[in-house]
């Protein structure tokens, strides 16, 4: 069975204060990993796609890297403005439809 | 360019009610899907559907039904509501099956 962690539930970071989130996989054939960014009382966001291990997606003070077990979403240099749920999720071979999410990390960035 | 529309935002049914959620994309995708999210358990994917015409059942499907008759809407029947289904319901769209989904606004429904 797919399965998709994320660690921590929930970090709390000073403005500027440089962290990762983890997310580990289980899957019969990875096809892609998604990362998704959601505010509360919205719909996720999409951020990076990931497909290969080694791959690497950048975007503003966001990085995502990918290997054969786990993706790290690093962030640099936080802003408050960062605080949010990041999500994960993998797309298996087998099931074309059938994204996999875990049940993300709530961000916090302290001013 | 709307991407994603749910309807209603909101909701409040009782116990027994039926109503069916709203869907709409504007992106020509083929692929639709329906997920609830609910605290603690991530986001699970409900029905799913790969063009007009075409459905299938995802992870939690009993109590919920879907239909496909156009490329561009993809509705939820609730058909005897729950308390059980009280959560936020979102909709999402994909050009394929392996590309990233954009998401609706999501719809919360409360099952009183």
């Amino acid at each position: 069975e797919d399965q998709v962690t994320q660690s921590p539930e929930a970090l709390r970071l000073q403005e500027g204060e440089s962290s990762s989130l983890n997310c580990s996989y289980t899957v019969s054939g990875l096809r892609g990993l998604f990362w998704y960014r959601q505010d509360p009382g919205k719909g996720p966001e999409f951020l990076f796609t990931l497909y290969s291990a080694g791959e690497e997606k950048e975007k503003e003070r966001l990085k995502a890297t990918l290997t054969k077990k786990e993706s790290f979403l690093h962030i640099t240099a936080p802003k408050p403005e960062d605080s949010a749920t990041y999500l994960c999720a993998v797309q298996a071979s087998g099931g074309a439809q059938k994204l996999v999410f875990g049940q993300g990390t709530r961000l916090t960035i302290n001013p | 360019n709307a991407g994603v529309t749910q309807t209603p935002k909101f909701q409040v049914l009782k116990t027994g009610q039926s109503m069916t959620l709203q869907c709409a994309q504007d992106m020509n995708h083929e692929y639709m899907s329906w997920y609830r999210q609910d605290p603690g358990m991530g986001l699970r994917l409900i029905h799913y559907s790969v063009g007009a015409g075409i459905t299938d059942q995802g992870e939690v499907p009993n109590g919920y039904n879907v239909s496909r008759s156009t490329t561009e809407d993809f509705p939820l029947r609730l058909l005897s509501a729950a308390p059980s289904q009280t959560s936020v319901y979102f909709c999402a769209s994909r050009y394929s099956g392996y590309t990233e989904a954009f998401f609706g606004q999501g719809t919360r429904l409360t099952v009183v």
